[in-house]
């Protein structure tokens, strides 16, 4: 089993809905979680941190639930440009990050 | 300083050449990371340091890899005897950590990754 697993997609969306992304960790001692971005061909880029009360970042929101090892992202109002791969980012207590296989959205027009 | 350099961009190997990765942090971050990304998969780890250590490797990293920071600064990445499994994006990463950072809540910053093609 994956440390931090995801549906791979692809997620294909209309301009202007909402699309929702999960993806589970194995690891319970897990501290930090991460959303990152990563367009075709390009790095990883950190695209929002995940706290444990849920944060949101404009028309991004991301939630995580502890005990079911669960993070979620949100994207409201889908714009051409959100399409990406999305990165799910876990850190337990050693000191790198493990990422998820990640999920593709193309939003179309 | 703008960012996390990585040289070169692209890189084509014939299988059993050597190949040697650089990689220039952020000039402050004391942390350095090589992960690497094959398509359809997310990064997955190598090594990293802290200054000049080396404080992890993962098993992923064989023999015929090395990796050094030998003055705390830029890192290099080399692989021996390069096989057509080797064929990925190279990513280096850097990040700036205080002691046991046990609350982290920063992630770290990529370079643009070095595409290796071994033919």
């Amino acid at each position: 089993r994956k440390e931090v697993e995801q549906d791979p997609g692809p997620f294909n969306v209309p301009e202007g809905a909402t699309v929702a992304f999960n993806c589970t960790y194995s690891n319970s001692a897990s501290q930090s979680f991460f959303w990152y971005r990563q367009d075709c061909r390009k790095e990883p880029k950190l695209l929002m941190s995940v706290y444990s009360s849920g944060n949101e970042d404009g028309r991004f929101t991301a939630q995580l639930n502890r005990a079911s090892q669960y993070i979620s992202l949100l994207i409201r109002d889908s714009k051409l440009s959100d399409s990406a791969t999305y990165l799910c980012v876990v850190k337990a207590a050693g000191n790198m990050l493990t990422f998820g296989g990640g999920t593709r959205l193309m939003v179309k027009p | 300083d703008t960012g996390v350099s990585q040289d070169p961009r692209h890189k084509i190997t014939k299988r059993g050449q050597n190949v040697t990765f650089r990689c220039d942090p952020i000039s402050e971050h004391n942390r350095l990371y090589w992960y690497r990304q094959t398509l359809g998969q997310g990064p997955e780890f190598l090594t990293y340091f802290q200054n000049e250590a080396q404080l992890e490797k993962s098993r992923l990293l064989s023999d015929r890899f090395s990796a050094e920071r030998p003055k705390g600064s830029f890192s290099t990445l080399e692989i021996q005897r390069t096989e057509q499994g080797d064929s990925a994006m190279y990513l280096c990463a850097s990040s700036y950590t205080r002691g046991s950072e046990p609350q982290t809540t920063m992630g770290y910053t990529f370079g643009s990754g070095t595409r290796l093609t071994v033919v």
